[in-house]
């Protein structure tokens, strides 16, 4: 059984859109990953959110925790084709066992 | 600095055979996992290991051994693969587990079982 699901699972979208991408679980975690995946190679993380609430930026990315800890999401202003990708939430279950989400991947069209 | 490095990178083997992946990390980190990658699936824990001479099953164990002899090596096997073993595999290390710990990942294995 997957603890984190992601939504939605392909996204095809223009230069310059936005999107939201999210994960949701219905466990509660003490902290929560995003990795990006590109073709070819293992996932790189991207940002780790460990407060519930918390907003963190990276450049036009805008992660959220939330307030529950039970889900996340992943914002990108004027999406540019190097984001392109397969993006990936994680979490703890436990103390050593990192489980990953279901992915999302995002095909910005130039 | 290699990082963490697979090998092999491609097999394709055929049902019922065996075969080793190795992952092999020089970042001394404790924790090391694997992990398949299914269309659709995001990436599911096989085994982990949080230190030489342990190991533990993940979300998906059966069909699979892994050992870790040695702190900087970590080895899953399928003593008889099946077709539905056929994925990519990722090995993970860590270095101390907590609140913040990011996850180095090798390039992958790519393995046809047919």
């Amino acid at each position: 059984t997957q603890l984190l699901e992601q939504s939605p699972q392909f996204l095809s979208i223009q230069e310059g859109e936005n999107l939201t991408v999210y994960c949701n679980s219905s466990s509660v975690f003490s902290s929560l990953q995003w990795y990006r995946q590109e073709p070819g190679e293992g996932p790189v993380l991207l940002v780790t959110v460990v407060t519930g609430g918390e907003v963190k930026k990276l450049k036009r990315l805008t992660f959220q925790f939330g307030d529950a800890r039970k889900d996340s999401s992943l914002h990108i202003t004027a999406a540019q084709p190097g984001d392109t990708g397969l993006y990936l939430c994680a979490a703890l279950s436990g103390t050593y066992k990192y489980i990953f989400g279901t992915g999302t991947r995002l095909k910005v069209l130039a | 600095n290699a990082g963490v490095t697979q090998t092999p990178k491609f097999r394709v083997l055929k049902t019922g055979q065996s075969m080793t992946l190795l992952c092999a990390q020089d970042m001394n980190h404790e924790y090391m996992y694997w992990y398949r990658q299914d269309p659709g699936m995001g990436l599911r824990l096989i085994h982990y290991s949080v230190g030489e001479g342990t190991t533990a099953k993940g979300e998906v164990p059966d069909g699979y051994n892994v050992s870790r002899l040695k702190k900087q090596n970590f080895l899953l096997g399928l003593e008889s693969a099946a077709p539905s073993q056929t994925s990519v595999y990722f090995c993970a290390t860590g270095g101390l587990a907590g609140f913040t710990g990011e996850l180095f990942f090798g390039e992958g294995s790519r393995l046809t079982v047919l």
